[in-house]
């Protein structure tokens, strides 16, 4: 988990609400991501940024957006339209965002929904 | 399409003996594989991973995974395990073709005990 922070460790969010999940990394990576982790569902890529300013959709965008203002920053917004959002959430990090490259993951948070 | 299958959802062997997890993929080119670590309620800790050369990879803990480009597998392995080990075990793959931008396919997640 070094070098990565995510905040909160536990999230709770009420009908119709917004939240914002916070990642930090100081590896001076250009490239960030960020996971869905269901029970049996293995990890699936939400959107993911190689560069500041600019990020790309993974496979379950819907309901979430993300900014990508500074380089050691990829806060993730879970909207009110994502309907499901009880899950575990991972940000990761890794060097360029290239195929040989290790990503390396944060500690987590938890969203549960009130 | 690149994925990957984890066909044991739950593998359980005694502490002291040797244990296989096992990971099989599917990429169009040649593939890059990653197996990573994860606690209860922690994030993934990085474990090994395969890009070229020797078939066998030895990685953190002890654990050591051996490429099969004939079966595509690529099999976790440990000599003896410990009851320490006991945890949820990812495998991921990448294209070498690059152009996914770095994305990884993991797998659905192997749940590993260790008894004393």
């Amino acid at each position: 988990d070094g070098g990565i922070t995510q905040s909160p460790k536990y999230l709770f969010r009420k009908e119709g609400q917004n939240v914002t999940l916070s990642c930090e990394q100081n590896l001076n990576h250009d490239a960030m991501y960020w996971y869905r982790q269901d029970p049996g569902q293995g990890l699936r890529l939400i959107y993911y940024s190689q560069i500041v300013n600019d990020f790309q959709k993974g496979d379950i965008a819907e309901g979430y957006s993300v900014s990508r203002e500074k380089k050691e920053s990829f806060p993730l917004t879970v909207t009110s339209a994502q309907k499901n959002p009880t899950a575990f959430y991972l940000c990761a990090s890794s060097i360029g965002g290239g195929d040989q490259e290790t990503q390396y993951f944060g500690p987590g948070t938890r969203l549960l929904v009130l | 399409a690149q994925s990957v299958a984890q066909p044991e959802d739950q593998v359980n062997v005694a502490e002291g003996n040797p244990l296989t997890v096992k990971c099989t993929y599917s990429v169009s080119g040649n593939p890059y594989l990653f197996w990573y670590v994860q606690y209860p309620n922690r994030g993934l800790q990085f474990l090994l991973k395969y890009i070229t050369g020797d078939n066998l990879v030895k990685g953190s803990y002890g654990f050591e995974a051996e490429f099969n480009k004939s079966q595509t597998s690529f099999h976790l392995k440990k000599p003896s395990a410990l009851v320490s080990d006991s945890a949820l075990y990812f495998c991921a793959v990448r294209d070498e073709r690059g152009s996914t931008l770095g994305r990884l396919y993991f797998g659905r997640g192997t749940q590993l005990t260790v008894w004393p």
